[in-house]
């Protein structure tokens, strides 16, 4: 059973570009969801991650928006950049789980220059 | 700087062979966790510790065990390789809190033949 579901698997995006890639989750009970970045040949690391009590964050070029009710949320990365080419799972978890963590399948982004 | 490291990088077995994976961290974090990671599947949680002498069972932990006899090291044994098996491995560590952020060491690729 797939408690975060991930969309799409693949994103060819042009430099410049915006890329969104979407997840949505089962369990109302996750209250923590971050974004992992993962390069070929190396373990995933921490992008950005957002709490379910604000419907929107940004770092830099990386935006999450978070819809509870919905139980959906999704990564946007603006003026994408041929150094973003990588693979990018969202996941979930609760707080009190101590950051074990579910999750989505993965989506392959590729930024053509 | 801390870190944590796996090992080996690559592993070669035949089945039936036990295997054992090693992850050590240097970060003094009570979490630690075993996800394998298979195209189509994300990273899939195989087993996970809250601190010395706990372990608990994840996603897929079936023909798979952990011992955590210190803080840093948690290996992850195959009791009996099965080609079922063949997959990249990542060992994670965090701090207690559960909206912290997760750390991965570089992976194991092991294939079973």
């Amino acid at each position: 059973q797939q408690q975060v579901k991930q969309s799409p698997q693949s994103l060819i995006v042009q430099k410049g570009g915006i890329s969104i890639i979407n997840c949505a989750y089962e369990n109302t009970a996750f209250d923590y969801f971050p974004w992992y970045q993962q390069f070929p040949g190396k373990g995933p690391a921490l992008l950005i991650a957002i709490r379910p009590d604000v419907s929107e964050k940004k770092e830099g070029r990386f935006t999450i928006s978070f819809n509870k009710s919905a139980k959906q949320f999704s990564l946007h990365i603006m003026d994408s950049q041929p150094g973003d080419s990588a693979t990018y799972f969202c996941a979930a978890s609760r707080e009190t789980s101590g950051s074990r963590l579910t999750f989505g399948e993965g989506t392959q982004l590729t930024v053509n220059p | 700087d801390a870190e944590i490291t796996q090992s080996p990088r690559h592993k070669i077995t035949e089945t039936g062979r036990q295997v054992t994976l090693a992850c050590h961290q240097t970060w003094n974090h009570n979490n630690m966790f075993w996800y394998r990671q298979d195209l189509g599947h994300g990273l899939r949680l195989i087993h996970y510790s809250y601190g010395v002498h706990d372990t608990n069972k994840g996603e897929v932990s079936d023909g798979y065990s952990v011992s955590r006899s210190n803080t840093e090291d948690l290996p992850l044994t195959l009791e009996s390789a099965a080609s079922s098996q063949t997959s990249v491995y990542f060992c994670a560590s965090s701090g207690a809190k559960g909206d912290t952020e997760a750390f991965f060491g570089q992976g194991t690729r092991l294939t079973v033949v």
